[in-house]
């Protein structure tokens, strides 16, 4: 069936570390990709998407490559701020509903 | 305006209390959404109105009960909750259909029931 694996955390960095968050995903064809972030005590909103493959989707410094021969949409960014500390979600949507991934929760120390 | 507006932002009810969340859109969305989630967990889907109408219900128990009055406004009204209900409970709308996947989520409702 459809499903969307994301990397364990919590993940634990130093201001300005390379982050890498790998997703992985099974679907049906190539369904659009999606990561969510959702800041302590607030709800889910949208990083960055991609809607077909080798597309890159990017937002405040943070990527994605789409790649359709790995089944993968891994969430990078150069350079970690304290307040990129956050859950993020990985996800495609299947049947008119969001899969996601299990989450992975990222803290960064300054 | 790009918001979903959920109230109240916190809730605190006994398991014979009835309650109501609620939740509204201006952005002109036809699909609207209730999730429920666990602390650090993903959002677990309840329910989805599709254009007013309830179009998937995730064999959510009839404790909970979901009204969509108009497309704007989207409901979750609560009845002889268990402890285990307690959760963040969030709304979130898109276009019709999920086409383009992008939802936009409220902060949630904390639900706590004693």
């Amino acid at each position: 069936g459809n499903s969307v694996t994301q990397m364990e955390g919590p993940v634990t960095l130093s201001e300005e570390a390379f982050l890498t968050i790998n997703c992985t995903y099974t679907a049906t064809g190539y369904p659009s990709l999606f990561w969510y972030v959702q800041y302590p005590g607030e709800g889910l909103q949208l990083l960055l998407k991609a809607t077909k493959a080798d597309d890159k989707g990017s937002n405040k410094g943070f990527e994605a490559t789409y790649r359709k021969e790995t089944t993968s949409f891994h969430l990078e960014k150069g350079s970690v701020q304290v307040s990129d500390s956050a859950v993020y979600f990985c996800a495609h949507p299947t049947r008119g509903k969001l899969i996601f991934g299990q989450g992975t929760e990222l803290s960064v120390k300054p | 305006d790009t918001e979903v507006t959920q109230t109240p932002k916190h809730l605190v009810m006994g398991m014979t209390n009835k309650k109501s969340l609620k939740c509204e859109q201006h952005m002109g969305h036809r699909a609207m959404y209730w999730y429920k989630q666990k602390a650090k967990k993903p959002p677990e889907l309840m329910f989805v109105y599709s254009y007013e109408k309830l179009s998937i219900n995730e064999s959510v128990p009839s404790r909970f009960s979901p009204e969509c009055p108009n497309s704007s406004l989207l409901n979750l009204h609560l009845h002889a909750l268990q402890p285990e209900d307690s959760a963040l409970y969030l709304c979130a709308s898109s276009q019709a259909g999920l086409s383009t996947g992008e939802l936009f989520f409220g902060e949630g409702s904390r639900l706590t029931v004693l």
